[in-house]
């Protein structure tokens, strides 16, 4: 079973829509990361919780809004979709969590969402 | 400010050859760094990580690699490549202390042919 869970894993919508990205975990962690990749620029941080009445920008929030609904679930919203937001995006987590090996130092990534947006 | 900076956005090695994927980082305060693989459709995983401890430091896959401060460097090294080695290799720094937010690399795709 998947510790990073992330719906859906792909979806096309149009310019001016509203989406939400999903993002679920298991493993007892406090702490959530938004991030999204573009080919030659690695990954960058839109959003990160350290808990749930934690929230704060990361380096290019512009255009995005998050939900902790729970501690395991941060959800990624676009209010109104347009095409340079087109990009695989990823949730991680971190934390002591339930497992002796998890630690702040290190990131637990889901699979990620391409989001295509036309 | 923090920064990364991998040399290289493709690298191609031979089946049994060295691999070498270079890292050069930027820290106002001391660094932990970090090394992650991403294959094909899936998401990053955790190759290895310093966390001021030990120089040189062992991963999962054979890898491993060294911090240097002199040189502000953290290369990935691997001595035989193997066909499975194939992805997306991302460096990535965060400062101590817990608040861990990373600053990724633009990443190194590594193809490895027979």
């Amino acid at each position: 079973d998947a510790d990073v869970t992330q719906t859906p894993r792909n979806r096309i919508t149009k310019t001016g829509k509203r989406i939400m990205l999903e993002c679920s975990q298991t493993k007892g962690h406090d702490r959530m990361y938004w991030y999204r990749q573009d080919p030659g620029l690695g990954l960058r941080l839109i959003y990160y919780s350290f808990d749930v009445k934690d929230i704060n920008k990361g380096e290019i929030s512009d255009g995005y809004s998050v939900s902790r609904q729970a501690q395991a679930k941060f959800s990624l919203s676009l209010e109104s979709a347009i095409p340079n937001q087109t990009a695989l995006y990823f949730c991680a987590t971190s934390g002591p969590g339930t497992s002796a090996k998890s630690s702040y130092n290190e990131q637990f990534f889901g699979p990620g969402t391409r989001l295509t947006v036309l | 400010a923090q920064s990364v900076t991998q040399l290289g956005s493709h690298v191609s090695v031979s089946e049994g050859a060295l691999v070498l994927l270079r890292c050069n980082y930027s820290s106002s305060v001391p660094p932990y760094l970090f090394w992650y693989v991403q294959y094909p459709n899936q998401g990053l995983q955790l190759l290895l990580k310093y966390t001021s401890a030990a120089t040189l430091v062992k991963g999962i896959n054979g890898f491993e690699a060294e911090f240097k401060k002199s040189e502000t460097s953290f290369h990935l090294t691997k001595p035989s490549a193997h066909m499975s080695d194939a992805a997306e290799y991302f460096c990535a720094v965060s400062g101590p202390g817990g608040y861990n937010k990373l600053i990724f690399g633009a990443g190194t795709r590594l193809a490895v042919h027979p």
